[in-house]
């Protein structure tokens, strides 16, 4: 069973700069997993950040940024603002029309 | 603009079945396929199950397993997630997402608003 891992929480300052990961429980995250980045508000549709390790999705202002970093997949978001305040999923692409999401990672900005 | 637009709230008994309905406009519907991805109270985001639209072909997840089928059709643009059996366990919101898989990219850009489908004796 793949466990794909992220922080539970995180806390940044406005203004301030943080970086959320995405791991897997066995092994590295690489592009070939075609990471992608959401954000949940409650009570709206998740809104699609980055796909593709680091392509920003239509609208996405470009304080938000994919990358890898080591073995993992990385969210940062430079200059937090207080709209930024929601949870945030990663998913992986396991290949053959499978998907696992992360456990998401719930970003206080105060 | 792409829009995918799901079906109203469900109300069911345990045991039942629900489907839920996500119409799509705005693009070439058999150019993409459709996730499906739901939310249960205090929980994460759960990976359904996606249908490759051209094709027919579906994967689902594991604990799926027979008791999900999605389904499309092409003439209203609409895709379809009949969940059986239902638990309570199954009470969440679901959601429909335009799926693109090629060689460069796996993943979901456009979200329908959701369907809440609560499972209450």
């Amino acid at each position: 069973q793949t466990v794909v891992t992220q922080e539970p929480s995180f806390s940044v300052s406005p203004g301030g700069t943080v970086t959320l990961t995405c791991g897997l429980s066995s092994g590295s995250v690489s592009t070939t997993y075609y990471p992608s980045w959401y954000q949940l508000t409650p009570g709206q549709a998740p809104r699609t950040l980055i796909y593709s390790t680091n392509t920003r999705s239509s609208g996405v202002p470009d304080r938000f940024s994919g990358s890898i970093l080591g073995n993992k997949a990385a969210l940062t978001i430079t200059g937090a603002q207080a709209d930024d305040e929601s949870d945030y999923y990663c998913v992986l692409y396991m290949g053959s029309g499978n998907w696992v999401f992360g456990g998401g990672t719930k970003l206080t900005v105060l | 603009q792409v829009q995918l637009v799901q079906s109203g709230a469900e109300v069911k008994k345990p045991g039942a079945s629900v489907k839920v309905s996500c119409k799509a406009s705005g693009y070439t519907f058999i150019s993409y396929g459709i996730s499906w991805v739901r939310q249960a109270p205090g929980q994460g985001l759960e990976w359904m199950g996606w249908i490759s639209v051209f094709n027919d072909n579906t994967n689902y997840a594991q604990k799926l397993q027979g008791r999900v089928t999605m389904t499309t059709d092409t003439s209203t643009s609409t895709a379809y997630m009949e969940l059986r059996s239902l638990r309570s366990d199954d009470t969440a919101v679901y959601f429909c997402a335009r799926t693109t898989v090629n060689d460069l990219r796996g993943d979901f850009d456009y979200w329908g608003q959701g369907t809440l489908v609560t499972v209450s004796s």
